[in-house]
């Protein structure tokens, strides 16, 4: 149980595009998602917490224009990296908070996006 | 602040050998503590996890952290170590937000 699915794996784009990256819990309900950026054997780093029914909470130096999160239902969560610039080349990672009583978060297998 | 550390950025031990892995943390209360295990191309997957109770937490895998309030440390430990245990580790802390540590890479000799 608690399987957190992302989709794409990886992606690449151009310069300038968007990307949508979809989160999804598919055997549970999750009010809250969190997104985070991990750089090359680097740690995870919160980007924002995404509640579902309103807007999304952004971490210090997080551009919200940018990164645009919706958190439509209780199992799908996106991440919009718009306009993208090479150095948004990163890896994705989403997870889901079944309860927030026990902060206890399952993750996604992340996205590799990379942009050229 | 807030903050993770986990001070061995690689470790380096024999398959069959014990292995401890450390992480200290700053937080302003008693946090929830959490240790990941990610493998390349993997999620990242719970190894456990302390709220409270009982200090020594055991998890799968053949894991243990023992909680140490007076240290601060939330160290993992597993008597013996198997080559499928080669990945990267993340130490986690928090509440409503979870800090992770900048992770320890094992590696495992044949």
């Amino acid at each position: 149980g608690a399987v957190v699915s992302q989709h794409p794996s990886w992606v690449i784009c151009k310069s300038g595009t968007s990307v949508k990256i979809e989160c999804r819990s598919l055997d549970f309900q999750a009010t809250t998602m969190f997104w985070y950026r991990q750089f090359p054997k680097q740690s995870l780093m919160l980007m924002a917490t995404s509640n579902e029914g309103s807007k999304a909470t952004y971490e210090q130096g997080v551009e919200k224009d940018k990164f645009l999160i919706n958190h439509a239902s209780l199992t799908l969560s996106t991440l919009t990296v718009t306009s993208a610039h090479p150095e948004d080349s990163s890896f994705y990672i989403c997870s889901a908070c079944p309860d927030r009583g026990t902060y206890e978060q399952y993750f996604g297998p992340g996205t590799r996006l990379t942009v050229t | 602040a807030q903050s993770v550390t986990q001070p061995d950025i690689h470790i380096t031990v024999s398959e069959g050998a014990s292995l401890e892995l450390r992480c200290n943390y700053s937080y302003g209360a008693t946090p929830y503590l959490f240790w990941y295990v990610q493998s390349p191309g993997q999620g990242l997957q719970l190894l456990l996890k302390y709220f409270s109770g009982d200090t020594l937490v055991q998890g799968i895998k053949g894991f243990e952290a023992e909680f140490k309030r007076s240290q601060s440390s939330f160290n993992l430990r597993k008597p013996s170590v198997h080559w499928s245990d080669a990945a990267e580790y993340f130490c986690a802390v928090g509440l409503d937000k979870i800090i992770f540590g900048k992770g320890t890479r094992l590696h495992i000799l044949p």
